[in-house]
């Protein structure tokens, strides 16, 4: 069945450093890909999302890349700030579709 | 400011009892989502409401898991009879149309004793 696999599954950063969390799914067919932060005690919300007809996309200091045919894509944190700690889960699925499939979710610690 | 809620924030009950969490999604969106998160399983995707209607309820242990939608504000998920390995967390997230982004809610966060 589909699947989305992500690492690393833990990653620890220095202030100031860039963060890089890879993500690989299994259904060809999948041509949305977002990005969501989970604070603790918090849902997951929605940082950044990319779709399939583009391959790169930026936002301040985050963006995600996209290699449709590798199956890859990733997210890559610049500039990291305490604040950034969290848990970032990656996700794939079909505009105008239904069924997102989550990674099992990177937890990102940024040391002051 | 736009937000999904969700009620209670928190529930302990013993194992047995009936459990019912609600939420309201974003004024105008058309999907509804219900996800269950543990450290084990990750974001479970439980079932899924497209304009009111049940569409894929697949994740969802039939015999005792049940969701529905009586309107455009309410969503709801109960357990009956709940179980000690029902303790999660329960999200419910809203959207403008399928397969594009989710807004989720705070969670319910619930424990069966």
């Amino acid at each position: 069945g589909e699947n989305v696999e992500q690492h690393p599954s833990t990653l620890s950063v220095q202030e100031g450093d860039s963060a890089v969390i890879k993500c690989t799914y299994s259904d060809s067919a999948s041509n949305y890909f977002p990005w969501y932060k989970q604070e603790l005690g918090k849902g997951p919300q929605l940082i950044i999302d990319i779709r399939s007809n583009v391959g790169e996309k930026k936002d301040q200091r985050i963006a995600v890349t996209l290699n449709k045919t590798a199956k890859h894509f990733s997210l890559h944190i610049t500039e990291t700030q305490p604040e950034d700690s969290a848990v970032y889960f990656c996700a794939a699925s079909m505009v105008g579709g239904f069924k997102t499939i989550f990674g099992a979710g990177t937890r990102l610690f940024v040391k002051a | 400011d736009a937000r999904v809620t969700q009620t209670p924030r928190h529930k302990v009950t013993e194992m047995g009892q009936e459990v019912t969490m609600r939420c309201q999604p974003i004024l105008g969106h058309n999907t509804v989502f219900w996800y269950r998160q543990t450290m084990m399983q990750g974001l479970e995707l439980l079932a899924y409401f497209r304009n009111r209607a049940p569409l894929d309820d697949s994740g969802m242990p039939k015999d005792r898991f049940s969701a529905e939608m009586p309107d455009a504000t309410l969503a709801t998920l109960k357990i009956q009879p709940s179980e000690p390995r029902d303790s999660a967390v329960y999200f419910c997230a809203s959207g403008p149309e399928a397969g594009n982004e989710q807004f989720f809610g705070p969670g319910t966060r619930l424990t069966v004793l």
